[in-house]
């Protein structure tokens, strides 16, 4: 089964500083979907930013970008110029390109950031 | 577009009691998952419904069901409810299930749950 691992509990960054959240996995399929999805005291998830497997160049969206390290098994999300309003939990998320699989998702980190 | 409903927020209830929580997906969505958020298990996928058939099930007992109706709203219901079932229950839309990235899921803000 795949797994998910988030191995900081929570981090906490300065206003306007950058800060990465770890995220590593487990599977043994080669072809799957990458996910960060942010969720603010709102309780709603928010899908940050995506990335499929078998593609060797690492996704962006504005100051959200990826470190895809597929052999490592490393999907790390790095936050640039930190928000007040990054302030949340932030899931990793795997899901096997294949099938109608559902998300498996890591336990979390909590961000924190400090005016 | 309207973003995925679920009622309702809140909830309290007795153990031993049943509910039912609803969720009504993106309009045009017609796959509809539902996921149990809590402090010590993260987020667990319960099943997901897709043109009313249930398509995937995670690993919960008998007590949690679901259903989903022909205009791809869905509910999920939980009987003779136990302490462990509070939590956060999220539901998530999407257009169309199994293409993965193409497809994202699109999540409500959860009912929470407290069972006393």
């Amino acid at each position: 089964a795949q797994t998910v691992t988030q191995s900081q509990p929570e981090m906490s960054v300065q206003e306007a500083e950058t800060v990465t959240l770890s995220c590593t996995y487990d599977t043994s399929e080669s072809d799957y979907y990458l996910f960060w999805y942010k969720q603010p005291p709102s309780r709603q998830m928010i899908l940050v930013i995506r990335q499929e497997a078998y593609k060797q160049q690492n996704a962006t969206e504005n100051r959200f970008s990826v470190n895809f390290q597929k052999a490592a098994k490393s999907f790390s999300l790095k936050i640039s110029d930190s928000q007040l309003g990054d302030a949340a939990m932030y899931f990793c998320a795997y899901r096997r390109l294949a099938g109608n699989t559902p998300l498996v998702f890591g336990k979390g980190t909590r961000l924190s950031v400090i005016a | 577009k309207a973003g995925v409903t679920q009622t309702p927020r809140y909830l309290i209830k007795t153990r031993g009691q049943q509910v039912t929580l609803s969720c009504s997906p993106i309009s045009g969505h017609r796959s509809v998952s539902w996921y149990q958020q809590t402090p010590g298990q993260g987020l667990q996928f319960l099943f997901e419904y897709f043109s009313e058939t249930q398509r995937n099930k995670g690993n919960f007992p008998g007590r949690f069901s679901g259903r989903q109706f022909s205009n791809s709203r869905s509910e999920m219901n939980v009987s003779t409810l136990e302490l462990g079932d509070s939590a956060l229950y999220l539901c998530a839309s999407s257009s169309n299930p199994g293409t993965g990235l193409n497809s994202p899921l699109h999540f409500g803000n959860g009912t929470r749950l407290t069972v006393t």
